[in-house]
């Protein structure tokens, strides 16, 4: 149980397209799911925590109009990096909870490359 | 705000070793949680203290959650070459967002 899922795994695109990646829950209803960024030997930083149906709540420093998220459903949530450029190029990862919040489960990551 | 300090940054040691790695925080804990990354994936969860003074076993692994509520430590017994990866531990506060800080990390490496 508590399996969550990411697609694109990974993602190569040019400079100023936007990218997509969707975070699913596959065998659980997540009222919560949280996005991070994470760089090549350090620890997850926490982008934005979203709640079905509510306003993602932004981290401190992360621009709201550059990383879009949407919480449709119980099962679903996309973040989109809007206009990606170089410096975007990061693995990003997701993750759920349900009932007990803190127990955050993964998805597999998204390896975004912005050429 | 409050941070994790996670030690030992990382770890060489020979398979059939234990091992132990610990966290502490600045300000009070309710919650701690021990996570395993291996390369390119997401953190899967180990082990969920809820408790101080707990103690909660997962297999070879076992964790505490400190009579203190600003530690807590992971021990791995008898590693073998798959228990190669990076260790994170994650602390909540009592804000019942979900929220939750990460530590540093914990490197392991074994030799067969």
């Amino acid at each position: 149980g508590a399996v969550v899922s990411q697609h694109p795994s990974r993602v190569i695109c040019k400079s100023g397209t936007s990218v997509k990646i969707e975070c699913r829950s596959l065998d659980f209803q997540a009222t919560t799911m949280f996005w991070y960024r994470q760089f090549p030997k350090q620890s997850l930083m926490l982008m934005a925590t979203s709640n079905e149906g509510s306003k993602a709540t932004y981290e401190q420093g992360v621009e709201k109009d550059k990383f879009l998220i949407n919480h449709a459903s119980l099962t679903l949530s996309t973040l989109t990096v809007t206009s990606a450029h170089p410096e975007d190029s990061s693995f990003y990862i997701c993750s759920a909870s349900s009932v007990r919040v803190y127990e955050q489960f993964f998805g597999p990551g998204t390896r975004l490359t912005v050429l | 705000g409050q941070q994790l300090n996670q030690s030992p940054q990382s770890m060489f040691i020979q398979e059939g070793e234990d091992v132990s790695m610990n966290c502490t925080s600045s300000s009070i804990f309710n919650t701690w949680l021990w996570y395993k990354q291996d390369p390119g994936e997401g953190p899967v969860l180990l082990i969920a203290l809820y408790k101080a003074g707990e103690l909660t076993s997962n297999g070879r692994l076992t964790a505490q959650f400190g009579i203190t509520r600003k530690d807590s430590f992971l021990n791995i017994s008898a590693s073998i070459p798959s228990d190669v990866g990076i260790y994170f531990c994650a602390g909540a506060g009592s804000s019942n967002t979900g929220k939750l800080i990460f530590g540093q990390g914990t490197t392991l490496q074994v030799k067969p």
